[in-house]
């Protein structure tokens, strides 16, 4: 399978903590993206980190990627109940037709 | 922004028939329309790219003649199910390309139940 793997597959965190999910994938890729998906619903796209890149904010968000390890992470900070919701992290691989990969998903849960 | 529509948002059928879903981009043109599928708790798997003029790339092992697509526009592909099983009950999601942009914009999902 060419999807990436992410961890942990489920995350159940107190309201105000930081959250951390992370992703590896297997090919050489142009960019990496975090999305997030609320229950039965779309994708909402949060960021968006480029190979030459090794971190990148945006707000209470910080990614970061590792090109050597093929590994990147996504960092909540000062959680809400708010951001309860599943992230994906999703490569775009080089030569890849810009046609996404998508790990598995973390779900994330924000107790109040 | 950059908004995608999906219509319908759900639809039930019976077994056998067939379903059309519609992907719009609404503020802007989109050359490239990707199609997905997700399983319940699961991630998204590409179906197939469609392209505005020329036929769509389908992904291995997805059929073409059940998965029909068409992008007449630059702001409109079509996903039609064709004689619809219930194996072919999930969650539809398409996504579009905003010119030579990286980030992909995606539409809110149509879920299908086929009984």
């Amino acid at each position: 399978s060419q999807q990436g793997e992410e961890d942990p597959q489920a995350l159940s965190i107190q309201e105000g903590e930081n959250a951390t999910m992370n992703c590896s994938y297997k090919t050489s890729i142009n960019n990496l993206q975090w999305y997030r998906q609320n229950s039965g619903r779309g994708l909402v796209h949060l960021i968006l980190i480029r190979s030459n890149e090794r971190e990148k904010h945006s707000g209470r968000l910080r990614v970061t990627l590792d090109t050597s390890k093929k590994s990147s992470s996504l960092l909540i900070t000062a959680s809400r109940a708010a951001d309860t919701a599943s992230y994906f992290c999703a490569t775009d691989p080089i030569q890849g037709a810009q046609k996404l990969v998508f790990g598995q998903g973390t779900r994330l849960t924000i107790n109040p | 922004g950059a908004v995608v529509s999906q219509h319908p948002s759900w639809v039930i059928c019976k077994s056998g028939t067939s379903v059309k879903i519609e992907c719009r981009s609404l503020d802007f043109q989109a050359t490239t329309m990707f199609w997905y599928r997700q399983f319940p708790k699961q991630s998204l798997m590409l179906m197939a790219t469609s392209n505005e003029g020329s036929k769509a790339t389908y992904e291995q092992g997805v059929e073409k003649d059940k998965f029909l697509i068409n992008h007449a526009s630059l702001t409109l592909s079509t996903l039609t199910v064709t004689s619809a099983h219930p194996e072919d009950s999930s969650f539809y999601i398409c996504s579009a390309l905003r010119g030579s942009q990286e980030t992909q914009y995606f539409g809110p999902g149509t879920r299908l139940l086929v009984l």
